[in-house]
């Protein structure tokens, strides 16, 4: 099984930089994926993260560490459209996402 | 990326009535395809998991009987919610494993919401 902690909300202003935690505990960890999902709509992939350490792609970033069982991820230059919630989503052994979720982290860029 | 399509996006019924819900894999091999239903405000919560020529896996506390779920193809997942009732309202929405691709990224379908009358 597993267990995933992401906080509830954050609220940032356009132009800041932002930082989501996600801590996990997962049996047979291989890899963390983060997940984009705007209101009334399916999520998207952002990222994958499987050696410790950070992925940088463009505004986003996320970072991982195995042994601390932590992830974040970093989303730089704030835009209004990036208000939204942000999916942590540890994946188990066998490289075999099940498709566990944690409850997301609804972040609200204001002006 | 990868592209996940639902159909259809929105569907309105009546209590009783059965819905089903198509789930194709537009430009890749989906060897595994998950469906998930999420409530308003609340997060993504798995039902099953289904792979091409098997039985879906369902989650626990999840009905077999009412939701059916049949995966016929590497490319066409379906949902079918049988007689149907308000409490079943809710967005639907599944997910696609490209077979062989590391890492296993799921890319989702846009979703159906789902009211029950």
């Amino acid at each position: 099984g597993q267990n995933i902690d992401q906080p509830t909300e954050m609220t940032a202003t356009e132009g800041a930089i932002v930082q989501i935690n996600c801590t996990y505990q997962t049996s047979g960890f291989n890899g963390l994926f983060w997940y984009q999902q705007h209101a009334g709509e399916a999520p998207t992939f952002l990222s994958y993260n499987v050696l410790d350490g950070l992925e940088e792609k463009g505004r986003f970033s996320s970072f991982l560490s195995r042994s601390k069982g932590y992830s974040y991820l970093l989303l730089k230059e704030l835009q209004m459209k990036d208000s939204a919630s942000y999916l942590c989503a540890p994946y188990a052994s066998g490289g075999y996402q099940k498709g566990t979720f944690g409850t997301g982290t609804k972040l609200q860029v204001s002006p | 990326g990868a592209v996940v399509s639902q159909h259809p996006s929105r569907v309105i019924c009546k209590s009783g009535t059965s819905v089903k819900i198509e789930c194709r894999s537009l430009d890749f091999q989906a060897t595994t395809m998950f469906w998930y239903r999420q409530f308003p405000k609340q997060s993504l919560m798995l039902m099953a998991t289904s792979n091409e020529g098997s039985k879906a896996t369902y989650e626990q506390g999840v009905e077999k009987d009412k939701f059916l779920i049949n995966h016929a193809s590497l490319t066409l997942s379906t949902l079918t919610v049988t007689s149907a009732h308000p409490e079943d309202s809710s967005f639907y929405i599944c997910s696609a494993r490209e077979g062989g691709i590391f890492p296993d990224t799921q890319y989702f379908g846009p979703g159906t919401r789902l009211t029950v009358l």
